[in-house]
């Protein structure tokens, strides 16, 4: 079935750092992937997503380019904030149109 | 602009007991569904329903029951709780099954089972 693998966590960084928050997955066909970042005391809400091979989704500048060749979705950006401390799934919705999670990655950024 | 509310936020329950956990959209989705998040484990899929009148079990469905007799809403019932039913619940709903479709969840339910 499908599932999807993320690295392993906790990750903690000082303002201003890159990050890369790696995601690979196994599905049969051709899944859509995404980003799903969960703040304190919230739900998930979408960071970003993309849908076909090579496709590159953006958002609040974060990046992740669909790879299928290395079935990967890394998250990457260049200059993490405070703000952007939170938990970040890595999800694929494939054949059956269900999601399927990765188990998270908690980010703190340091001032 | 209300999104996905659940209530309530926080409950405690005693093994054995029985709850229903609410969960209401307002947008018109047709697709909702419930998650249960647990540390080390990410989500996984309850229940899930794909338009009024229609439910389907998820990955761990065991001790959950659902029902959609509207499409706004989607309660999930605890039978008897049971303390491995501890956890973060999430209800979420998009506007179809197409693949590409973001899904919109609510704010968390965490219960407690002692």
């Amino acid at each position: 079935g499908d599932s999807v693998t993320q690295m392993e966590g906790p990750v903690t960084l000082s303002e201003e750092a890159f990050l890369t928050i790696n995601c690979t997955y196994t599905a049969t066909g051709y899944p859509s992937l995404f980003w799903y970042v969960q703040y304190p005391g919230e739900g998930l809400q979408l960071l970003l997503k993309a849908t076909k091979a090579d496709d590159k989704g953006s958002n609040k500048g974060f990046e992740a380019t669909y790879r299928k060749e290395t079935t990967s979705f890394h998250l990457e950006k260049g200059s993490v904030q405070v703000s952007d401390s939170a938990v970040y799934f890595c999800a694929l919705s494939g054949a059956n149109s269900k999601l399927t999670f990765g188990k998270g990655i908690t980010l703190s950024v340091r001032p | 602009n209300a999104g996905v509310t659940q209530t309530p936020k926080f409950q405690v329950l005693k093994t054995g007991q029985s709850m229903t956990l609410q969960c209401a959209q307002d947008m018109n989705h047709e697709y909702m569904s419930w998650y249960r998040q647990d540390p080390g484990m990410g989500l996984r899929l309850i229940h899930y329903s794909v338009g009024a009148g229609i439910t389907d079990q998820g990955e761990v469905p065991n001790g959950y029951n659902v029902s959609r007799s509207t499409t706004e809403d989607f309660p999930l019932r605890l039978l008897s709780a049971a303390p491995s039913q501890t956890s973060v619940y999430f209800c979420a709903s998009s506007y179809g099954i197409n693949i590409n479709t973001e899904a919109f969840f609510g704010q968390g339910t965490r219960l407690t089972v002692v």
